[in-house]
């Protein structure tokens, strides 16, 4: 597509229990990014993505978060056990290299209650 | 510990004249900056960006001051109007073309007709 793709936009869940998210980058990106954004506040960095691989994960949170992108395009985020404070809006993006900017998803309303 | 900064939360022009945003960051290893916009419900799109081997980057209205010895960098926007209301990110990254992309809490800007 023309763009980045995030499925769904909007999911509210139980505390406890299991959450994925969905990125759809733009084709041809083989750079893709996880961030999220907490209200009030700028995105913030979760992980990177270089092909197939996390080239950087440092941004996930704890053990209860993990992402996938086994074909090299698709990438889904995996939430597990899920807490209040994991509400906000997780955004995703792609891009052939940083020098002109990501091109970021409209981004997935997480809440949980 | 914020990375990158942005000291004003909010800003109000006057349609027509000139916004002024700033941005204070921290690491001397950062070596690339970037400006993105956000409208509500949408993810943020990249605006303009500066190497750290500029001074300035101008694209039509939207010009990025850099001065790497205090740390800071500003964009400016002129002439100012309604449409260029939004939330504006500073943000910042490091050596490489993938490096993750560090961003401050952001600027939300209000152009008044």
């Amino acid at each position: 597509g023309a763009g980045v793709s995030q499925t769904p936009s909007n999911k509210v869940t139980e505390k406890g229990k299991y959450v994925e998210l969905r990125c759809d980058p733009i084709s041809g990106h083989t750079a893709l990014y996880w961030y999220r954004q907490s209200l009030g506040q700028g995105p913030e960095f979760l992980i990177y993505f270089q092909g197939t691989g996390a080239a950087d994960d440092s941004g996930l949170p704890n053990d209860r978060f993990f992402a996938v992108r086994p074909e090299g395009s698709v990438s889904t985020l995996k939430i597990q056990r899920t807490e209040r404070g994991d509400s906000a809006v997780y955004l995703c993006a792609s891009s052939r290299s940083s020098a002109g900017g990501y091109t970021f998803g409209s981004g997935t309303r997480l809440t949980v209650v | 510990d914020q990375q990158v900064k942005q000291n004003s939360p909010s800003l109000s022009v006057q349609e027509g004249r000139i916004s002024i945003l700033n941005c204070d960051y921290t690491n001397s290893m950062f070596d690339y900056f970037l400006w993105y916009k956000k409208y509500p419900a949408e993810g943020p799109t990249f605006l303009i960006s500066i190497s750290s081997i500029k001074d300035k980057n101008e694209d039509g209205r939207f010009t990025v001051f850099l001065n790497k010895s205090a740390k800071h960098l500003s964009l400016h926007i002129v002439p100012s109007q309604p449409g260029d209301s939004a939330v504006y990110f500073c943000a910042a990254s490091g050596e490489t073309s993938y490096d993750k992309v560090i961003f401050g809490p952001g600027t939300s800007l209000s152009v008044i007709p």
